[in-house]
């Protein structure tokens, strides 16, 4: 069965300042797609990031990048430079691709940014 | 522009009322998603439309019930609900052809008195 484990239910970093979230996942196929997803206060669900798995470079968006090491399952999201608006609950979340739609959930990381 | 509209943002409703959440996009997307999500836990998957069709149903209670009356709309009727249903219901979309990457609204805050 497909799983993925977010190992730090709660963090904190100071105002500009690099944090990294941890996630790893598990699943037996080869072609699969990883989330990060953010949600803040307000609910709204963002996509942060996407991963393919076939793709060796790891994705960056602006101050978010991941550290993608698929032989070992892992897929954490550094944020650079954080801001008081990334305060939000970070979902990990892998996929495969097909017909698959079902996004497999870790159970989040509650991050604080402090000023 | 990667917007999913869902109305109300806010539903109280006893026990015994009929009421409806709708959902809208206009991305072109051909796969359309229900979540039910309680506090601080990850989404939970209700339904799933693919072209219009249900295609997947997580065995939800039939006081749920969703309708894609076409390819931009997603409905979901709710009726007899109980007081554990209250939580934020979350839409999502994603095209059907390439990557399945999902784009979530903004979520209805469900009360159920």
């Amino acid at each position: 069965a497909q799983t993925v484990t977010q190992s730090q239910p709660e963090m904190s970093v100071q105002e500009a300042e690099t944090v990294t979230l941890s996630c790893t996942y598990d699943t037996s196929e080869s072609n699969y797609y990883l989330f990060w997803y953010k949600q803040p206060p307000s609910r709204q669900m963002i996509l942060v990031i996407r991963q393919e798995a076939y793709k060796q470079q790891n994705a960056t968006e602006n101050r978010f990048s991941v550290n993608f090491q698929k032989a070992a399952k892992s897929f954490s999201l550094k944020i650079s430079d954080s801001q008081l608006g990334d305060t939000a609950m970070y979902f990990c979340a892998s996929v495969n691709a097909g017909n698959n739609r079902k996004l497999i959930w870790g159970l989040g990381t509650s991050l604080g940014v402090n000023p | 522009d990667t917007e999913v509209t869902q109305t109300p943002k806010h539903l109280v409703m006893g026990m015994t009322n009929k009421k409806s959440l709708k959902c809208e996009q206009h991305m072109g997307h051909r796969a359309m998603y229900w979540y039910k999500q309680k506090a601080k836990k990850p989404p939970e998957l209700m339904f799933v439309y693919s072209y219009e069709k249900l295609s997947i149903n997580e065995s939800v209670p039939s006081r749920f019930s969703p309708e894609c009356p076409n390819s931009s709309l997603l409905n979901l009727h709710l009726h007899a609900l109980q007081p554990e249903d209250s939580a934020l219901y979350l839409c999502a979309s994603s095209r059907s052809d390439s990557g399945p990457t999902q784009y979530f609204g903004p979520g209805t805050r469900l009360t159920v008195l």
